[in-house]
């Protein structure tokens, strides 16, 4: 059974780090893409930033670049989103999701439960 | 970037009651389209992926059709486990985008 567990999330001021992680199993960690999806408090669904299998293809939404660092270790069925410079307006539920299938790059079909980060002074 | 608009924002119908919703891409994106249902307080589920294909396990009232710009997300016999979010999500460019959601509640 594939399952996706984040960690990390908490209260943070503004211009703050936090990095969050997403422990996976139940599936060939190292083979698949991985994502970051959040989520602002009663608002729609906002795609983050995509990793490859290798690390080889990064990728990250404009409100991100610069400030998020997405990476992985796959030795350790790892991911991870390093959050610099937080502002308010990243304040969500942070979920990390896997495709559907090996090559899948555009759907997200495994969620975890998600972590909250809340920025606020 | 390629937008993703929904119509309508929310709904409300009955049990048994045929239920659609629109989704409408700001450019071609041929089929790479996939739908997906969110209950409060929980992770969004993928339902249909390709425009059209049920995902494995999905009840079959579920469906999805279109092409192009023109989508259209259709419950054929809403249920009271439906009541949820429904979301439209494009993979045909980065960043990937997702529609704004249609709440659908039972009457």
């Amino acid at each position: 059974e594939v399952q996706l567990v984040e960690s990390g999330g908490g209260l943070v001021k503004p211009g703050g780090s936090l990095r969050l992680s997403c422990a996976a199993s139940g599936f060939t960690f190292s083979s698949y893409s991985m994502n970051w999806v959040r989520q602002a408090p009663g608002k729609g669904l906002e795609w983050v930033s995509s990793i490859s299998s290798s690390s080889s293809y990064i990728y990250y939404a404009d409100s991100v670049k610069g400030r998020f660092t997405i990476s992985r270790d796959n030795a350790k069925n790892s991911l991870y989103l390093q959050m610099n410079s937080l502002r308010a307006e990243d304040t969500a539920v942070y979920y990390c999701a896997s495709p559907r299938e090996l090559g899948d790059v555009g759907s997200f079909d495994y969620w975890g439960q998600g972590t909250l980060v809340t920025v606020s002074s | 970037d390629i937008q993703m608009t929904q119509s309508p924002s929310s709904l409300s119908a009955s049990v048994g009651d045929r239920v659609t919703i629109t989704c409408q891409a700001s450019q071609d994106i041929s089929n790479y389209l996939n739908w997906y249902q969110q209950k409060p307080g929980k992770a969004p589920k993928l339902l249909i992926y390709d425009a059209s294909n049920l995902k494995t396990g999905v009840p079959s009232r579920f469906s999805g059709s279109g092409s192009g710009t023109d989508f259209t997300f259709t419950i054929s016999s809403l249920q009271p486990e439906d009541s949820a979010t429904y979301y439209c999500q494009q993979y045909d460019n980065l960043p990937r985008t997702f529609g704004p959601g249609t709440k659908v509640d039972i009457k």
